[in-house]
C-alpha cells in the first residue's frame, strides 16, 4: 500500500500564482523526498528533507515537514508554465532506509 | 553533471520473452535502486543494492532478478514476460545507503505484446 498520499490530486493555477500540495504518510520516516515528473519522463529530484528538519528551501521551492502530523507540504512560488508536471513525495520508513515509497502524486497545470 | 544512464530507453518484447535492463549510476554512487511505474501509477520500489550486495527488496516478482556489478552498474533481468510487466522501469542511484538523495535515470519503457 502507498506510504504517502498526496493532496490535491490535481491543481490548476495561472502563471505567477503559488502552488501548494501536501503529502501525508503513515509510519515514522527517516527522510522525505519530493520529485517532479513530466508526462512519461524521468523523475527529477527536487528536495530531500530529513525527519529532524522542519523546513527547506531551494529556489522557488519551499518544503515543510511536520512529523507530529506525519505530513509535508511543497510550495512552488511564482509558478511558471514550465512547472506543469506531476509532483510526488516519497518516504522511507524508519525501519526501511532507502526503500522509498511514493505517493500517488499531484498533477499541477500552470496556464500562461 | 553526470546523470544516471539507463539502456535501452525503449524495449518491445513478446509475452514469455526475456528482457535485460541496464543502469549506470552517477560516478562514485555505490547504491542503486530499481522502481517500476505502471501507466498512471506512482513508482513502486523493486530492489536495491549497496556495494554490490542486495540491500532491500520490494514488490519484485520471482521472475525478475537483478545484480550490481564490480563497476557498480546494475542489471534487471526479467523472464517469462507478461503483459502486465509493461511499464516504465527507473533506476536511481545515491552516494550512500542511508539518508541520501536518490537521483533517477530517464527510465526504460518496456512494452510487452
Amino acid at each position: 500500500s502507498q506510504q504517502g498520499e498526496e493532496d490535491p490530486q490535481a491543481l490548476s493555477i495561472q502563471e505567477g500564482e503559488n502552488a501548494t500540495m501536501n503529502c501525508s504518510y503513515k509510519t515514522s520516516i527517516n527522510n522525505l523526498q519530493w520529485y517532479r515528473q513530466n508526462s512519461g519522463r524521468g523523475l527529477v529530484h527536487l528536495i530531500l528533507i530529513r525527519s529532524n528538519e522542519r523546513e527547506k528551501h531551494s529556489g522557488r521551492l519551499r518544503v515543510t515537514l511536520d512529523t507530529s502530523k506525519k505530513s509535508s507540504s511543497l510550495l512552488i512560488t511564482a509558478s511558471r508554465a514550465a512547472d506543469t508536471a506531476s509532483y510526488f513525495c516519497a518516504t522511507d520508513a524508519a525501519d526501511s532506509w532507502g526503500k522509498f515509497q511514493f505517493g500517488a502524486g499531484t498533477q499541477v497545470v500552470v496556464t500562461p | 553533471a553526470a546523470g544516471v544512464i539507463q539502456s535501452p530507453r525503449h524495449l518491445i518484447k513478446e509475452k514469455r520473452e526475456t528482457a535485460t535492463l541496464k543502469c549506470y549510476p552517477i560516478p562514485r554512487h555505490d547504491t542503486v535502486y530499481w522502481y517500476q511505474q505502471g501507466p498512471g501509477q506512482d513508482p513502486q520500489f523493486l530492489i536495491s543494492f549497496y556495494e554490490k550486495m542486495q540491500s532491500d527488496k520490494g514488490s519484485i516478482p520471482d521472475r525478475f532478478s537483478a545484480q550490481q556489478f564490480s563497476d557498480y552498474h546494475s542489471e534487471l533481468n526479467m523472464s517469462s514476460l507478461e503483459l502486465g510487466d509493461s511499464a516504465l522501469y527507473f533506476c536511481a542511484s545515491s552516494p550512500g545507503q542511508f539518508g541520501y538523495e536518490q537521483y533517477f535515470g530517464p527510465g526504460t519503457r518496456l512494452t510487452v505484446t
